[in-house]
């Protein structure tokens, strides 16, 4: 069984830096792929974009295009989602998602815990 | 922005019928791409119910059933029960915005 373990909650300040992560354990095939959801506080759920770990193909939701940065290491099945300069309103619940025979288009039917980011001063 | 639109909130009373509506437009649902439900419970990662617009998800009880209709989806709750009260979101696939969008949330109260 596929599963997500994300890293821990973050606390940062405004202009800093983070890189959270996403291990997957095994997938049975290799063009599997990770994307990566947002959830304000008391907010609905938003699609930032999914990357594929077997050729580092990424693909943003125009939302977040320039606002972070997906990537992957494939050698250690880990997924990352990084920003250079976080803003009050990066803060957010981060959940790295997907589907555990690849379809993509038959949604996300497996989740991380989730990863909570709060940015203040 | 959410580009699926849903009602705020349902509520019923234990053992009645809720159903959930999802709009979208030409270029999701209306384009004939595939409509998921997720259930969220509070403090908790979403949780899949419906994909491929009717079929549930392993383990999800058949009191939920999943349509799809021109630009409209719905998720319908039958036999309601104290512990379907969460948030649902529809999603599917835009290809204007080439990914998934999602909908704005519809949280189920059970009087």
């Amino acid at each position: 069984e596929v599963q997500l373990l994300q890293s821990g909650a973050a606390l940062k300040k405004p202009g800093e830096s983070l890189r959270i992560s996403c291990k997957i354990s095994e997938f049975t095939f290799d063009d599997y792929w990770i994307g990566w959801v947002r959830q304000r506080p008391g907010k609905g759920l938003e699609w930032m974009g999914v990357v594929y770990p077997s050729d580092s193909d990424i693909r943003y939701s125009p939302s977040f295009q320039g606002q972070v940065t997906m990537s992957a290491d494939k050698s250690i099945n880990t997924a990352y989602l990084q920003w250079s300069g976080l803003k009050a309103s990066d803060t957010a619940t981060y959940y790295c998602a997907s589907r555990g025979d690849g379809d993509f288009y038959y949604g996300l039917d497996v989740w991380g815990h989730g990863t909570t980011v709060t940015v203040s001063s | 922005q959410s580009v699926l639109t849903q009602a705020p909130s349902v509520s019923g009373a234990p053992g009645q019928r809720v159903a959930i509506s999802c709009t979208g437009s030409g270029s999701n649902i209306g384009a004939g791409y595939d409509v998921q439900w997720y259930q969220q419970l509070p403090g908790t990662a979403p949780k899949l119910l419906i994909f491929g617009k009717t079929q549930r998800a392993s383990g999800v009880p058949d009191r939920f059933s999943g349509s799809s209709s021109g630009t409209s989806a719905s998720l319908a709750i039958t036999g309601l029960r104290a512990e379907d009260e969460a948030d649902y979101f529809c999603q599917s696939y835009d290809s204007s915005l080439s990914g998934y969008v999602f909908g704005t949330g519809t949280t189920v109260t059970v009087l």
